[in-house]
């Protein structure tokens, strides 16, 4: 079954250094998300990408953070400058279609954690 | 943000007994609701989901029951198995068109073998 790979599976980084999260999503999707869920907390929603721009993005998304579609499978966040409350398991996920009634596929996740 | 909640934080139940895992949603615009089950270490992985034109749909051992009037939500796991042990989160779409999710706080469902 096709799926949502992220890497790298945890990110360890110092406050103020750059780290850039990888996925590659479901080969013939074409909606992507960044989410995140720092520990025990909900999962909430960082942005979505479609046709190579972002779409919608929340509060959270921040000057600090941006995307990009660097070739024709990645699909990059990276966080310009990490603060220490950037610790958290971030998301990727795709769909298929370009709808607001389609299921998302999620990937296992990147935790990051900013020392 | 919205509010999407759950009644109850946890769940235990024996193996082999139904679970109910409920959801309580404050937007009345939401259209669409998704149930995901996350286990440890994991993303959250789809379960079912159902649009707010229909109050029940049922997959294999689950059934979503939606009640609009009440913007209550709930999952149903027949013949609960200890695989089923995860955290369980309802998510909605907030009607507006677009297409990111708001996820409740999430139920942990434990099952006793």
């Amino acid at each position: 079954e096709p799926e949502v790979t992220q890497t790298p599976s945890h990110q360890v980084t110092q406050m103020g250094q750059e780290v850039i999260l990888r996925c590659v999503p479901i080969s013939n999707h074409l909606y992507f998300y960044w989410y995140r869920q720092i520990l025990g907390q909900k999962v909430e929603f960082l942005v979505s990408f479609y046709n190579n721009e972002i779409s919608e993005k929340s509060e959270i998304f921040d000057d600090q953070f941006s995307v990009e579609r660097p070739d024709g499978s990645n699909f990059t966040l990276k966080i310009r400058s990490t603060k220490l409350e950037d610790s958290a398991m971030y998301f990727c996920a795709s769909s298929e279609l370009a709808s607001t009634n389609e299921k998302l596929f999620f990937g296992s996740g990147t935790q990051l954690s900013v020392l | 943000g919205e509010n999407v909640g759950l009644h109850l934080p946890t769940l235990s139940v024996q193996e082999g007994d139904n679970s109910i895992i409920n959801c309580a949603y404050s937007n009345s615009a939401s259209d669409y609701f998704i149930w995901y089950k996350q286990e440890s270490g994991k993303g959250p992985q789809f379960i079912i989901d159902i649009r707010s034109n229909m109050d029940k749909r049922q997959g294999q051992r689950v059934t979503v029951l939606l009640n609009k009037t009440v913007k209550h939500l709930s999952l149903q796991i027949a013949a609960t198995q200890p695989g089923d042990s995860a955290v369980y989160f309802c998510a909605e779409n907030n009607g507006t068109g677009a297409n990111n999710l708001f996820f409740g706080t999430g139920t942990r469902l434990t099952v006793i073998p």
